[in-house]
Protein backbone atom coordinates (compact mmCIF):
# COMPACT_ATOMS: atom_id res chain seq x y z
CA UNK A 1 0.00 0.00 0.00
CA UNK A 2 2.06 3.26 -1.44
CA UNK A 3 1.71 6.02 1.20
CA UNK A 4 1.75 9.97 0.16
CA UNK A 5 4.16 10.23 -2.55
CA UNK A 6 5.59 14.25 -3.40
CA UNK A 7 7.36 15.17 -6.48
CA UNK A 8 10.23 16.32 -6.60
CA UNK A 9 12.48 15.97 -3.91
CA UNK A 10 14.55 19.07 -4.24
CA UNK A 11 13.81 21.55 -6.40
CA UNK A 12 16.23 25.30 -6.75
CA UNK A 13 14.39 28.17 -8.07
CA UNK A 14 15.10 31.89 -8.94
CA UNK A 15 12.94 35.03 -7.20
CA UNK A 16 10.17 35.62 -9.95
CA UNK A 17 9.98 32.15 -11.01
CA UNK A 18 7.06 29.81 -10.76
CA UNK A 19 7.02 26.34 -9.39
CA UNK A 20 4.95 23.37 -9.74
CA UNK A 21 4.73 20.89 -6.38
CA UNK A 22 2.75 17.04 -7.01
CA UNK A 23 1.35 14.72 -4.72
CA UNK A 24 -0.55 11.64 -4.75
CA UNK A 25 -2.62 10.52 -1.98
CA UNK A 26 -2.10 7.60 -0.01
CA UNK A 27 -4.50 4.71 -1.94
CA UNK A 28 -8.16 5.17 -0.43
CA UNK A 29 -7.37 8.56 0.61
CA UNK A 30 -9.70 11.39 -0.98
CA UNK A 31 -8.83 14.79 0.53
CA UNK A 32 -5.39 16.42 0.26
CA UNK A 33 -3.97 19.21 2.79
CA UNK A 34 -0.89 21.22 1.85
CA UNK A 35 1.14 22.79 4.50
CA UNK A 36 4.27 24.96 4.39
CA UNK A 37 7.13 24.33 7.21
CA UNK A 38 10.16 26.78 7.36
CA UNK A 39 13.14 25.98 9.07
CA UNK A 40 13.18 25.35 12.67
CA UNK A 41 9.37 25.34 12.66
CA UNK A 42 6.22 23.58 12.93
CA UNK A 43 4.62 23.29 9.40
CA UNK A 44 1.51 26.22 8.48
CA UNK A 45 -1.39 25.21 6.46
CA UNK A 46 -1.56 26.42 3.14
CA UNK A 47 -4.95 25.32 2.04
CA UNK A 48 -7.27 22.10 1.25
CA UNK A 49 -8.68 20.02 -1.38
CA UNK A 50 -11.87 17.72 -1.93
CA UNK A 51 -13.50 16.92 -4.35
CA UNK A 52 -11.30 18.77 -6.75
CA UNK A 53 -12.07 22.00 -5.56
CA UNK A 54 -10.53 24.58 -2.55
CA UNK A 55 -12.26 23.81 0.82
CA UNK A 56 -10.08 26.21 3.44
CA UNK A 57 -7.14 28.34 3.12
CA UNK A 58 -4.81 29.34 5.64
CA UNK A 59 -3.08 32.93 5.66
CA UNK A 60 -1.30 32.64 2.63
CA UNK A 61 -1.31 34.88 -0.58
CA UNK A 62 -3.08 34.32 -3.83
CA UNK A 63 0.89 33.48 -5.52
CA UNK A 64 -0.21 30.34 -3.29
CA UNK A 65 -2.47 28.07 -5.49
CA UNK A 66 -3.19 24.66 -6.20
CA UNK A 67 -5.56 21.85 -8.11
CA UNK A 68 -6.99 18.36 -7.48
CA UNK A 69 -7.38 16.08 -10.22
CA UNK A 70 -10.23 13.80 -10.40
CA UNK A 71 -8.08 10.69 -9.03
CA UNK A 72 -7.60 12.84 -5.79
CA UNK A 73 -3.73 14.09 -6.47
CA UNK A 74 -2.81 17.42 -6.20
CA UNK A 75 -0.57 20.20 -7.68
CA UNK A 76 0.37 23.50 -5.46
CA UNK A 77 1.70 26.10 -7.98
CA UNK A 78 3.39 29.35 -5.97
CA UNK A 79 4.00 32.32 -8.81
CA UNK A 80 5.96 35.10 -8.55
CA UNK A 81 8.43 33.22 -5.79
CA UNK A 82 10.67 35.30 -3.02
CA UNK A 83 13.26 34.24 -1.02
CA UNK A 84 10.80 33.65 1.90
CA UNK A 85 9.03 30.91 -0.24
CA UNK A 86 12.03 28.82 0.83
CA UNK A 87 10.79 25.97 3.23
CA UNK A 88 9.53 22.01 2.78
CA UNK A 89 6.59 22.03 1.86
CA UNK A 90 4.80 18.88 2.99
CA UNK A 91 1.48 17.54 1.57
CA UNK A 92 -1.34 14.93 3.94
CA UNK A 93 -3.73 13.07 2.75
CA UNK A 94 -6.71 11.67 4.66
CA UNK A 95 -9.96 9.92 4.02
CA UNK A 96 -12.67 12.25 3.88
CA UNK A 97 -12.99 15.97 5.50
CA UNK A 98 -12.35 15.16 8.97
CA UNK A 99 -11.38 15.14 11.58
CA UNK A 100 -9.72 12.37 10.21
CA UNK A 101 -5.87 11.71 11.20
CA UNK A 102 -3.68 12.71 7.82
CA UNK A 103 -0.64 10.83 6.71
CA UNK A 104 2.28 13.00 5.13
CA UNK A 105 4.78 12.73 2.43
CA UNK A 106 8.03 13.21 2.66
CA UNK A 107 7.98 16.80 1.22
CA UNK A 108 9.64 19.21 -1.60
CA UNK A 109 12.45 21.09 0.00
CA UNK A 110 11.90 23.98 -2.52
CA UNK A 111 15.32 26.61 -2.23
CA UNK A 112 14.41 30.12 -3.83
CA UNK A 113 17.60 32.08 -4.68
CA UNK B 1 -8.56 30.41 18.30
CA UNK B 2 -7.07 26.96 18.51
CA UNK B 3 -3.49 26.87 19.38
CA UNK B 4 -0.54 24.17 20.48
CA UNK B 5 2.08 25.17 22.78
CA UNK B 6 5.15 23.52 23.08
CA UNK B 7 7.40 24.99 25.78
CA UNK B 8 10.44 23.04 25.42
CA UNK B 9 12.41 24.02 22.34
CA UNK B 10 15.14 21.46 23.04
CA UNK B 11 15.54 18.30 25.09
CA UNK B 12 18.37 15.94 25.85
CA UNK B 13 17.97 12.74 27.27
CA UNK B 14 20.03 9.98 28.22
CA UNK B 15 19.61 6.52 26.26
CA UNK B 16 17.72 4.28 28.57
CA UNK B 17 15.99 6.90 30.42
CA UNK B 18 12.08 7.86 30.42
CA UNK B 19 11.14 11.17 28.12
CA UNK B 20 8.04 13.61 28.59
CA UNK B 21 7.38 16.34 26.05
CA UNK B 22 4.90 18.59 26.86
CA UNK B 23 1.99 20.35 24.81
CA UNK B 24 -0.84 22.52 25.69
CA UNK B 25 -3.56 23.45 23.60
CA UNK B 26 -6.41 26.11 23.52
CA UNK B 27 -9.57 24.96 22.33
CA UNK B 28 -13.24 25.57 23.31
CA UNK B 29 -14.45 21.70 22.51
CA UNK B 30 -12.86 18.89 23.05
CA UNK B 31 -10.22 18.60 21.09
CA UNK B 32 -8.70 16.04 18.60
CA UNK B 33 -5.23 15.76 19.22
CA UNK B 34 -2.05 14.10 17.77
CA UNK B 35 1.87 13.76 18.25
CA UNK B 36 3.74 13.58 14.83
CA UNK B 37 8.04 12.28 14.74
CA UNK B 38 9.89 14.18 11.87
CA UNK B 39 13.78 13.01 11.83
CA UNK B 40 15.86 15.53 9.40
CA UNK B 41 15.01 16.04 6.16
CA UNK B 42 11.60 13.52 6.58
CA UNK B 43 8.21 14.46 6.31
CA UNK B 44 5.60 13.93 9.71
CA UNK B 45 5.20 10.51 11.07
CA UNK B 46 1.89 10.33 13.07
CA UNK B 47 2.61 8.54 16.52
CA UNK B 48 -0.65 8.57 18.41
CA UNK B 49 -3.88 10.46 18.33
CA UNK B 50 -6.49 11.74 20.82
CA UNK B 51 -10.28 12.00 19.80
CA UNK B 52 -12.23 10.74 22.65
CA UNK B 53 -12.64 7.89 25.42
CA UNK B 54 -9.83 6.41 27.22
CA UNK B 55 -7.38 9.39 28.41
CA UNK B 56 -4.35 7.78 28.00
CA UNK B 57 -3.85 6.81 24.12
CA UNK B 58 -1.26 4.25 23.28
CA UNK B 59 1.05 4.81 19.89
CA UNK B 60 3.91 3.34 17.87
CA UNK B 61 7.70 2.91 18.88
CA UNK B 62 6.72 2.55 22.35
CA UNK B 63 5.45 6.23 23.19
CA UNK B 64 2.15 7.06 24.53
CA UNK B 65 0.35 10.15 25.70
CA UNK B 66 -1.97 11.03 27.98
CA UNK B 67 -5.23 13.99 27.64
CA UNK B 68 -5.54 16.04 30.81
CA UNK B 69 -8.94 18.26 30.54
CA UNK B 70 -8.01 20.08 33.45
CA UNK B 71 -4.66 21.29 32.60
CA UNK B 72 -5.10 21.56 28.74
CA UNK B 73 -2.48 19.25 27.97
CA UNK B 74 -1.26 16.28 26.09
CA UNK B 75 2.09 15.67 27.42
CA UNK B 76 4.02 12.54 25.28
CA UNK B 77 5.85 9.84 27.30
CA UNK B 78 8.03 7.16 26.71
CA UNK B 79 9.64 4.95 29.68
CA UNK B 80 12.79 3.80 27.88
CA UNK B 81 14.00 6.39 25.28
CA UNK B 82 16.37 5.01 22.38
CA UNK B 83 19.17 6.92 20.05
CA UNK B 84 16.64 6.03 17.14
CA UNK B 85 14.35 8.48 19.44
CA UNK B 86 15.98 11.57 18.17
CA UNK B 87 14.23 13.68 16.35
CA UNK B 88 11.63 16.76 16.06
CA UNK B 89 8.62 16.19 17.73
CA UNK B 90 5.54 17.91 17.16
CA UNK B 91 2.05 18.16 18.72
CA UNK B 92 -0.91 19.66 16.86
CA UNK B 93 -4.80 20.05 17.37
CA UNK B 94 -7.38 19.72 14.52
CA UNK B 95 -9.15 23.22 13.60
CA UNK B 96 -12.50 22.42 11.96
CA UNK B 97 -13.83 24.98 9.59
CA UNK B 98 -17.32 23.92 7.84
CA UNK B 99 -17.11 20.41 8.27
CA UNK B 100 -13.22 20.48 7.07
CA UNK B 101 -10.44 20.36 9.30
CA UNK B 102 -6.79 21.58 9.01
CA UNK B 103 -3.79 20.89 11.99
CA UNK B 104 -2.64 23.41 13.83
CA UNK B 105 1.38 22.62 15.28
CA UNK B 106 2.93 23.93 17.60
CA UNK B 107 6.29 24.95 17.02
CA UNK B 108 7.82 21.34 17.96
CA UNK B 109 10.39 20.05 20.50
CA UNK B 110 13.64 18.70 19.14
CA UNK B 111 14.81 15.53 21.41
CA UNK B 112 18.59 14.84 21.43
CA UNK B 113 19.93 11.14 23.12
CA UNK B 114 22.69 11.50 24.67
CA UNK B 115 24.75 7.57 24.83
Amino acid sequence: DAGVTQSPTHLIKTRGQQVTLRCSPKSGHDTVSWYQQALGQGPQFIFQYYEEEERQRGNFPDRFSGHQFPNYSSELNVNALLLGDSALYLCASSLGTGPYEQYFGPGTRLTVT
Amino acid sequence: AQSVTQPDIHITVSEGASLELRCNYSYGATPYLFWYVQSPGQGLQLLLKYFSGDTLVQGIKGFEAEFKRSQSSFNLRKPSVHWSDAAEYFCAVVKMNTGFQKLVFGTGTRLLVSP
